[in-house]
């Protein structure tokens, strides 16, 4: 079954640093998200990208946050200056033409120290 | 505004006995609502999805839920609950009619005792 795969399963990085968070959706999906979940806290959405651009985001989603989609088939999350609250797992996701099945990868949890 | 409510943290059953995870949701349309599967240091799963057809919906792993409009409640089922369902269950709403954004409930933790 096709899958959504993340990397890094896990990244420690110092405050102020740079972290680029990898998503390869599903192929021929169209619509990509970010969604992130703080330790002992719901799921929430952070910025969905369609069409090479962002089509939603959320307040979260500040000019800290960036997304790209820099070749067919990866799907990046960058942070430019970390902050400790930034510290959450991390979950991609992508969908197909239906948009209203979701398919989310396995998370990159992200520790800022 | 969307949301749901999940009315238990932590829901414990043995083995061989019935699941009831309880969700109550407040939209102010029609919703397409959701259950996804969390096991441990996995990704999320979608379960299961209702988007306004049949009421029943019917899931992977023998897992159903009933959207009750009436009660504003789609909780999730499951005859017989097996070790391997040992996991956390999401319960999650569409934001809107017109995105695909959606809205998390807080979680079930389902534990399966021998």
């Amino acid at each position: 079954e096709p899958e959504v795969t993340q990397t890094p399963s896990h990244q420690v990085t110092q405050m102020g640093q740079e972290v680029i968070l990898r998503c390869v959706p599903i192929s021929n999906h169209l619509y990509f998200y970010w969604y992130r979940q703080i330790l002992g806290q719901k799921v929430e959405f952070l910025v969905s990208f369609y069409n090479n651009e962002i089509s939603e985001k959320s307040e979260i989603f500040d000019d800290q946050f960036s997304v790209e989609r820099p070749d067919g088939s990866n799907f990046t999350l960058k942070i430019r200056s970390t902050k400790l609250e930034d510290s959450a797992m991390y979950f991609c996701a992508s969908s197909g033409d239906s948009r209203n099945t979701i398919y989310f990868g396995e998370g990159s949890w992200l520790t800022v120290v | 505004a969307q949301s749901v409510t999940q009315l238990d943290s932590h829901v414990s059953v043995s083995e061989g006995t019935p699941v009831l995870l309880r969700c109550n949701y407040s939209s102010s349309y029609s919703p397409s609502l959701f259950w996804y599967v969390q096991h441990p240091n996995k990704g999320l799963q979608l379960l299961l999805k209702y988007t306004s057809a049949a009421t029943l919906v019917k899931g992977i792993n023998g897992f159903e839920a009933e959207f009750k409009k009436s009660e504003t409640s789609f909780h999730l089922t499951k005859p017989s609950a097996h070790m391997s369902d040992a996991a956390e269950y999401f319960c999650v709403v569409s934001a809107s009619y017109n995105t695909d954004k959606l809205i998390f409930g807080t979680g079930t933790r389902l534990q399966v005792f021998p």
